[in-house]
């Protein structure tokens, strides 16, 4: 139980299909982020929340689009993707503030587009 | 722009060596990270250094902090197969106060007997 849980774990869709992924975290915490980790490629950040107020885009194109309606949730709205956006989709939340917490992450939703 | 690499991307190791993976970054940094992630799994935090001459341990991991020279090593002693994994630094650009982690590219430890 890591306590940041993502559904679906695996998701094949086709390119003008329309999906979300979805996260929740049971640990308290008021940040939320939206990592990618595809192949051969570092983790990249896509989106962080805090307090349910988006204060990080990375540059991340408009087919992808985030929802945090609470401290707690934080979806992926999918739509007409490519299949270089095949790869594990990665939910994190963590406190905010200066101490240095940790990043808690979720198990990932392994993404295929056809 | 933040650079995190680490090296070696690939480590091969026999049960009972030490060896070190190291953390080069290119920016002033007041956070860094140690996860660990196994096939198919999450990430999960293994160390958080947040002083220049930092050092943490567990079990047969150790971590440490120059903040001066941009660097972080993470020493193993004594490896077990239980260790393989990809092992990834993370950092997070100075006066940046929550998780906008940039990582290394992980290097991936395999244990043998």
């Amino acid at each position: 139980e890591t306590g940041v849980t993502q559904t679906p774990r695996h998701l094949v869709m086709g390119m003008t299909n329309k999906k979300s992924l979805k996260c929740e975290q049971h640990l308290g915490h008021n940040a939320m982020y939206w990592y990618k980790q595809s192949a051969k490629k570092p983790l990249e950040l896509m989106f962080v929340y805090n307090f349910k107020e988006q204060t990080e885009n990375n540059s991340v194109p408009s087919r992808f689009s985030p929802e945090c309606p609470n401290s707690s949730h934080l979806f992926l709205h999918l739509h007409t993707l490519q299949p270089e956006d095949s790869a594990l989709y990665l939910c994190a939340s963590s406190h905010t503030g200066t101490g240095g917490s940790p990043l808690h992450f979720g198990n990932g939703t392994r993404l295929t587009v056809t | 722009e933040l650079k995190v690499e680490q090296n070696p991307l690939f480590l091969s190791m026999q049960e009972g060596k030490n060896y070190t993976i190291y953390c080069n970054y290119s920016t002033t940094s007041d956070r860094l990270y140690w996860y660990r992630q196994d096939p198919g799994k999450s990430l999960e935090s293994l160390f958080v250094l947040l002083s220049n001459g930092a050092v943490k341990q567990e079990g047969r991991l150790m971590a440490s902090l120059d903040t001066k020279a941009r660097l972080s090593t993470l020493h193993i002693t004594a490896a077990v197969h239980d260790l393989s994994a990809t092992y990834f630094c993370a950092v997070v650009a100075g006066g940046t106060s929550y998780g906008k982690l940039t990582f290394g590219q992980g290097t991936i430890l395999t244990v043998h007997p």
